[in-house]
């Protein structure tokens, strides 16, 4: 069965104060390692698609990278509008989308 | 260029009443699936479609039905709406699983 775990839960960061994001997964087949973000009240929207191990995708301050078994989402001087729930998801052999419960990232001034 | 419009953005229901949650895209999406978001337990697939015509189960598709007779529609129905379906539901489509999934902005339904 697929299983996608994130960590932490929650992360406060002051602004400029790096860190990342993991997401470890279980899939029968990878067809992608997806990253989203989503605002409060309103839909996830797409950041990366992640193929295979040692890919890299950048996007101002976020960068997604894969192994075999996590993903991480790099914050590299995070302001306080990168404040947003961060999802992961993988896309398996059967065409399910299966998303983890995602890490809440509080950025503060 | 809507993306994809869900209907209504918000409902409340009686229990035992029946109702049809509705999403449509216009990019030409062969694949669309619906989830409920409810708190700490992320996005949980319900059901999900790879194009007209066909439909399969996700995670959690007790008391909800689907169908795809259009390539653009996929309405998500509430037989006999219950309290445990008090969530935020969101409509999603992609050409495949391999591509980035756009969501709709979302239903919010609360059933007492």
């Amino acid at each position: 069965e697929d299983q996608v775990t994130q960590s932490p839960e929650a992360l406060r960061l002051q602004e400029g104060e790096s860190s990342s994001l993991n997401c470890s997964y279980t899939v029968s087949g990878l067809r992608g390692l997806f990253w989203y973000r989503q605002d409060p009240g309103k839909g996830p929207e797409f950041l990366f698609t992640l193929y295979s191990a040692g890919e890299e995708k950048e996007k101002e301050r976020l960068k997604a990278t894969l192994t075999k078994k996590e993903s991480f989402l790099h914050i590299t001087a995070p302001k306080p509008e990168d404040s947003a729930t961060y999802l992961c998801a993988v896309g398996d052999n059967t065409d399910k989308l299966i998303f983890g419960t995602g890490t809440r990232l509080q950025v503060f001034p | 260029n809507a993306g994809v419009t869900q209907t209504p953005k918000f409902q409340v229901l009686k229990t035992g009443q029946s109702m049809t949650l509705q999403c449509a895209q216009d990019m030409n999406h062969e694949y669309m699936s619906w989830y409920r978001q409810d708190p700490g337990m992320g996005l949980r697939l319900i059901h999900y479609s790879v194009g007209a015509g066909i439909t399969d189960q996700g995670e959690v598709p007790n008391g909800y039905n689907v169908s795809r007779s259009t390539t653009e529609d996929f309405p998500l129905r509430l037989l006999s709406a219950a309290p445990s379906q008090t969530s935020v539901y969101f409509c999603a489509s992609s050409y495949s699983v391999g591509y980035g999934y756009t969501f709709g902005s979302g239903t919010r339904l609360t059933v007492v």
